[in-house]
């Protein structure tokens, strides 16, 4: 069955960076764009960017330009973002999804990575 | 960008009541909007795709309609399992956005 599993939640600093992984399971890694979603407490979702697998392709909300990397590896079968320069702006839910290309839907979610920015 | 406006922003309602959750488009999106799920400490779960779409493993009790702009997120009978935040999304121009959500209680 298709899996995301993403990393452990993260305690950085103020200025710092921090990466954290998407890893997939159950279907074919190239085939889906990956999708990345922010959720700062209290608040509603947010769409970061996506990136396709298979070419490396990405797009980006236009407030995460500069601030969000997104890579992949395809060996694994992993998806990854970096956040930088982080501030507590950035201290938040973030979740890794596929998206159904057909209907354009968020089909399968993983089960998020708390990221903590305080000194 | 395309603001989904969601209301009521909070509702109540009791065990076997038809309730519905509208989102308002600002913008023509087709039928590119869809509903999701989201308890606490879990991920979203997708509810309605292509706006009218049932979602695999969705009870049937749950439907998604379209007037326009306007979509609407309808339970026919509501149980205790559905209490939730409800939000939909845009996915026909980027920035993709998510509405505010629809806060979902038991009376």
């Amino acid at each position: 069955q298709v899996k995301l599993l993403q990393s452990g939640a993260a305690l950085v600093k103020p200025g710092a960076s921090v990466k954290m992984s998407c890893k997939t399971s159950g279907y074919t890694f190239t085939d889906y764009w990956v999708n990345w979603v922010k959720q700062s407490h209290g608040k509603s979702l947010e769409w970061v960017g996506e990136i396709y697998p298979n070419r490396g392709s990405t797009k980006f909300n236009e407030k995460f330009k500069g601030k969000a990397t997104l890579t992949v590896d395809q060996s694994t079968s992993t998806a990854y973002m970096e956040l930088s320069r982080l501030t507590s702006e950035d201290s938040a839910m973030y979740y890794c999804t596929r998206r159904q290309y057909r209907y354009n839907y968020f089909d399968f979610w993983g089960q998020g990575v708390m990221v903590t920015v305080s000194s | 960008d395309i603001q989904l406006t969601q209301s009521p922003s909070s509702m109540s309602a009791s065990l076997g009541d038809r309730v519905s959750l509208t989102c308002q488009s600002s913008q023509d999106i087709g039928n590119f909007l869809s509903w999701y799920q989201h308890k606490p400490g879990k991920p979203p779960k997708p509810v309605i795709f292509y706006a009218t779409n049932l979602a695999d493993g969705v009870p049937s009790r749950f439907s998604g309609s379209r007037s326009g702009s306007d979509y609407s997120l309808t339970i026919s009978s509501l149980e205790s399992e559905d209490t939730a935040i409800y939000y939909c999304l845009q996915y026909d121009a980027s920035p993709y956005t998510f509405g505010a959500g629809t806060k979902l209680e038991l009376k």
